[in-house]
């Protein structure tokens, strides 16, 4: 079945360092990929998403690249702020009803 | 506009015991699905339901039934509970199936049973 792997946190960050999160995939066939962030109290939000192969998805200065070759979908961000602090989950989809999520990822940044 | 609300925020209950969750979604929005997130894992797709029938079943026991009222608006039945069940028990609402653009989760209930 479908499953998403991705790195064990917690992340613990300085303001300003660079963030990557792994995230690597098991699919039948050609799934969407999302980033979900949650903070603390609050529901899911979706950072972003990538539906083909190559496609790459952006928001609030985070991104991840949907590499087929590599079953990944990594999310970077070059400069990360204290307001980053969250649990980010990594999740896909290949049917039309469901969403598989990955373990989470806390990250911590400290001014 | 309202997000996804869930109710009740918290609840404790006793193993044996029934409890009911109830989620109202997005105004229009004509999907509910529900998750449940265990404690330090990823959030786990328990039903979804689209124009009051159900399109889709994760896998958990016959114990998790759910239904959606005219309304929209749904809710999840947990039958017999078990210590296992304490979780954050998620919703989450959509204009259609099939997309996931405009889905926005609710809140969340937490669950605690002893």
């Amino acid at each position: 079945g479908d499953s998403v792997t991705q790195m064990e946190g917690p992340v613990t960050l300085s303001e300003e360092a660079f963030l990557t999160i792994n995230c690597t995939y098991t699919a039948t066939g050609y799934p969407s990929l999302f980033w979900y962030v949650q903070y603390p109290g609050e529901g899911l939000q979706l950072l972003l998403k990538a539906t083909k192969a190559d496609d790459k998805g952006s928001n609030k200065g985070f991104e991840a690249t949907y590499r087929k070759e590599t079953t990944s979908f990594h999310l970077e961000k070059g400069s990360v702020q204290v307001s980053d602090s969250a649990v980010y989950f990594c999740a896909l989809s290949d049917d039309d009803y469901k969403l598989s999520f990955g373990a989470g990822t806390t990250v911590t940044v400290r001014a | 506009d309202a997000g996804v609300t869930q109710s009740p925020t918290h609840l404790i209950k006793t193993r044996g015991q029934h409890v009911t969750l109830r989620c109202s979604p997005i105004s229009g929005h004509k999907s509910v699905s529900w998750y449940q997130q265990v404690l330090g894992q990823g959030p786990q797709f328990i039903f979804q339901y689209y124009e009051k029938e159900e399109r889709g079943r994760g896998n958990f026991p016959d114990r998790f039934s759910a239904r959606q009222f005219p309304n929209y608006s749904s809710e999840l039945n947990v039958n017999a509970l078990l210590l296992g069940d304490s979780a954050l028990y998620l919703c989450a609402s959509s204009l259609f199936t099939g997309t996931f653009n405009d889905y926005t989760f609710g809140s969340g209930t937490r669950l605690t049973v002893v």
